[in-house]
């Protein structure tokens, strides 16, 4: 069974850092592409950023350019977002997803990590 | 950047009806990189349609996609009570490489 499990969530200030974790299981991590996606309180869901399996190919949106990075340690199976001078804007449940390669879709989410940015 | 625009914002049907949500996007999608999800409160989105058209493992039959270029359609035949829920259609192309539609709020009439 494919399992997902973000953490590092929480509140934090603005211009602050925050880094999240996903930690994969039940499928071969090494494989696939991986992504962050986020959803705003009471919003629609935004892709922030995505990984190719061998951590080299990296994407971004543009809202978070230059101020997150994507990473992962296939040793680990485990996916991280640093998460640099953090904004309000920015305040969002966090969900990491397992990209299908022939499609492109999200074939899996996490349940997702809560990020408030506030004073 | 492709903008998909989901219509309407809400529909509200009754169990048993037949829903029908539409995602129409700003230039041509390639419909292999089309995709509909399914949201309920406090859970993550679920796949429910790849490529358009195929359904995800274990989505029922009552779900069917279908669509091209710039107008993708999400049918729901029969309604049952735990269809009732957000739904979103998400591309895959140019920059961002993904976006998603604002989404429809699919609830009981």
């Amino acid at each position: 069974e494919v399992q997902l499990l973000e953490s590092g969530g929480g509140l934090v200030q603005p211009g602050g850092s925050l880094r999240l974790s996903c930690a994969a299981s039940g499928f071969t991590f090494t494989n696939y592409v991986m992504s962050w996606v986020r959803q705003a309180p009471g919003k629609g869901l935004q892709w922030v950023s995505g990984i190719a399996s061998n951590g080299i190919t990296i994407a971004y949106a543009d809202s978070v350019k230059g101020r997150f990075t994507i990473s992962r340690d296939n040793s680990k199976n485990t996916l991280y977002l640093q998460m640099n001078s953090l904004r309000a804007e920015d305040t969002a449940t966090y969900y990491c997803a397992q990209r299908n390669g022939d499609y492109a879709y999200f074939a899996f989410w996490g349940q997702g990590t809560l990020v408030t940015v506030s004073s | 950047e492709i903008v998909l625009t989901q219509s309407p914002g809400t529909l509200s049907l009754s169990p048993g009806e037949r829903a029908t949500l539409s995602c129409r996007a700003s230039q041509s999608v390639n419909s292999r990189y089309l995709a509909w999800y399914q949201q309920k409160p406090g859970q993550a989105p679920r796949l429910l349609i790849y490529g358009a058209s195929s359904r995800a493992t274990g989505i029922p039959d009552r779900f069917s996609g279908s669509g091209s270029g710039t107008d993708f359609t999400l049918t729901i035949s029969r309604l049952e009570p735990e269809d009732f829920a957000v739904y979103y259609c998400q591309q895959y192309g140019g920059s961002p490489l993904y976006t998603f539609g604002q989404g429809t709020t699919l609830e009981i009439k």
